[in-house]
């Protein structure tokens, strides 16, 4: 079964609005989760390290006050797309690394990704 | 930060004819590579990877991908596709030094995939 559930799959907004998209871990504690966008025929592109009772990392050229990031939790961080733009509409993906060990032999989940439309 | 190069974006191919997605990247440290593969409808699956030793990984589904440090590359390789092989592929690099967060990836923009009868 899934190990990531990722909320809403689809949504549209009007301009101006702001919107929230959430990432849980269903299986296992999650201390760091990472966002990712990805435009139409494009690469994921990483804007964020979602890191449990600390401020997010974000990468070179993402707006941290644009893109609000919570990991309030050891299971849930929240992505918020604050004062949305027709601009902003892509593909958003959070994944979690599974750290049995300190290393990559631990998987990595994908969430579903959420599509969201700004009109 | 890193940069994933997957120059071809579509690469159409019969059933049963061999098949490479090339996979180049860009870093002076060492790091640790990925291929993930998306089928229609579904997110994405880890479908190899590399960390350590060999230099040839391979994966269950008849895939195998080669690292080659000194041309800086990890492409992907199928000796007889079959039409269920149809998906995105997605190169990754991840930088392995001990500052970096394990989990924290640089994608290509992927290639698609289509095998024909």
């Amino acid at each position: 079964g899934a190990v990531v559930s990722q909320h809403p799959s689809w949504v549209i907004c009007k301009s101006g609005t702001s919107v929230k998209i959430e990432c849980r871990s269903l299986d296992f504690q999650a201390t760091t989760m990472f966002w990712y966008r990805q435009f139409p025929k494009q690469s994921l592109m990483l804007m964020a390290t979602s890191n449990e009772g600390s401020k997010a990392t974000y990468e070179q050229g993402v707006e941290k006050d644009k893109f609000l990031i919570n990991h309030a939790s050891l299971t849930l961080s929240t992505l918020t797309v604050t004062s949305a733009h027709p601009e902003d509409s892509s593909f958003y993906i959070c994944t979690i690394h599974e750290l049995r060990s300190a290393d990559y032999n631990s998987p990595l989940h994908f969430g579903n990704g959420t599509r969201l439309t700004v009109t | 930060a890193q940069s994933v190069t997957q120059l071809d974006s579509q690469v159409p191919v019969f059933e049963e004819a061999p098949v490479e997605l090339r996979c180049n990247y860009s870093s002076s440290v060492s790091v640790y590579l990925f291929w993930y593969v998306q089928y229609p409808n579904q997110g994405l699956q880890l479908l190899l990877k590399y960390l350590s030793g060999s230099t040839l990984v391979e994966s269950i589904n008849g895939f195998e991908a080669e690292f080659n440090k000194s041309q800086t590359s990890f492409h992907l390789r199928k000796p007889s596709v079959h039409i269920s092989d149809t998906a995105e592929y997605f190169c990754a690099v991840s930088v392995c030094d001990r500052g970096s967060t394990l989990g924290r990836l640089y994608f290509g923009r992927g290639t698609q995939l289509t095998v024909w009868p």
